[in-house]
C-alpha cells in the first residue's frame, strides 16, 4: 500500500478556498487516490476519488499532476460546517483487501 | 435505504466482560470492515471479510474476533474486554475491497471499558 503524507492541522476562514495536499511518491500503476471527510462523532464520508488530471463533482475538486506523485483536494469557500478530519488514501478500485487511513489533516474552519 | 447501522451506540464495559458489537448493511456489498480510532487518530482497521462465510486480520486484531454468518451482517467480539479496548468502533462496507474503492460507515459504537 502506498504511503501517504498530509499536514496535521489547517486554520482557514469562511469563505475562503482551502487547498490541502497530500504527498504519496509510491503510488503503483493502478491506484486511484480518494479522499474522506469526518465530522465529529461520526463515520468517515467518501468526497471525491481520481486517477488523473483534475476531477470536480458539488462538494470539491481533486488536482492530480501528471506524476501522481501527490495530490490536492480543492474545497471552495468553506464554512464553519466544513470544520472535519480529511483523509486521503491511496490504493486499488479492485483486488486489494485492506485499507489504510492516516492520522488525516484536522481543517479548522473560523468564522 | 437505511445504509450501515450498528448496535449498541454505546455501552460501559468492566475489565473481563464480554460483548458482541452488530453491523448491518443493506447494500448488499461484499466486503465489510471494522476498525477502531482512539482520541486524535485516524481509524485502524482491525478485521475485514471479503465475503459471506470469510473473515481476515486487519492492523490491530488481538483481543478481538468476528464472524459473518449473514452477507448482510458483520459481528465484531471482545471475548475479555481490557481498558486498552476503550475506543470507537466503526464498521463500513464496500462493492469492492481496496483503497480505491468507496466505504461506507456506519455511525459508531462508542466502547468504555472500565
Amino acid at each position: 500500500l502506498a504511503k501517504t503524507t498530509q499536514p496535521i492541522s489547517m486554520d482557514s476562514y469562511e469563505g475562503q478556498e482551502v487547498n490541502i495536499t497530500c504527498s504519496h511518491n509510491n503510488i503503483a500503476t493502478n491506484d486511484y487516490i480518494t479522499w474522506y471527510q469526518q465530522f465529529p462523532s461520526q463515520g468517515p464520508r467518501f468526497i471525491i476519488q481520481g486517477y488523473k488530471t483534475k476531477v470536480t463533482n458539488e462538494v470539491a475538486s481533486l488536482f492530480i499532476p501528471a506524476d501522481r506523485k501527490s495530490s490536492t483536494l480543492s474545497l471552495p469557500r468553506v464554512s464553519l460546517s466544513d470544520t472535519a478530519v480529511y483523509y486521503c488514501l491511496v490504493g486499488l478500485r479492485a483486488g486489494g483487501f485492506k485499507t489504510i487511513f492516516g492520522a488525516g489533516t484536522r481543517l479548522f474552519v473560523k468564522a | 435505504n437505511a445504509g450501515v447501522t450498528q448496535t449498541p451506540k454505546f455501552r460501559v464495559l468492566k475489565t473481563g466482560q464480554s460483548m458482541t458489537l452488530l453491523c448491518a448493511q443493506d447494500m448488499n456489498h461484499e466486503y465489510m470492515y471494522w476498525y477502531r480510532q482512539d482520541p486524535g487518530m485516524g481509524l485502524r482497521l482491525i478485521h475485514y471479510s471479503v465475503g459471506e462465510g470469510t473473515t481476515a486480520k486487519g492492523e490491530v486484531p488481538d483481543g478481538y474476533n468476528v464472524s459473518r454468518l449473514k452477507k448482510q451482517n458483520f459481528l465484531l467480539g471482545l471475548e475479555s474486554a481490557a481498558p486498552s479496548q476503550t475506543s470507537v468502533y466503526f464498521c463500513a462496507s464496500s462493492y469492492q475491497g481496496g483503497s480505491g474503492n468507496e466505504q461506507f460507515f456506519g455511525p459508531g459504537t462508542r466502547l468504555t471499558v472500565l
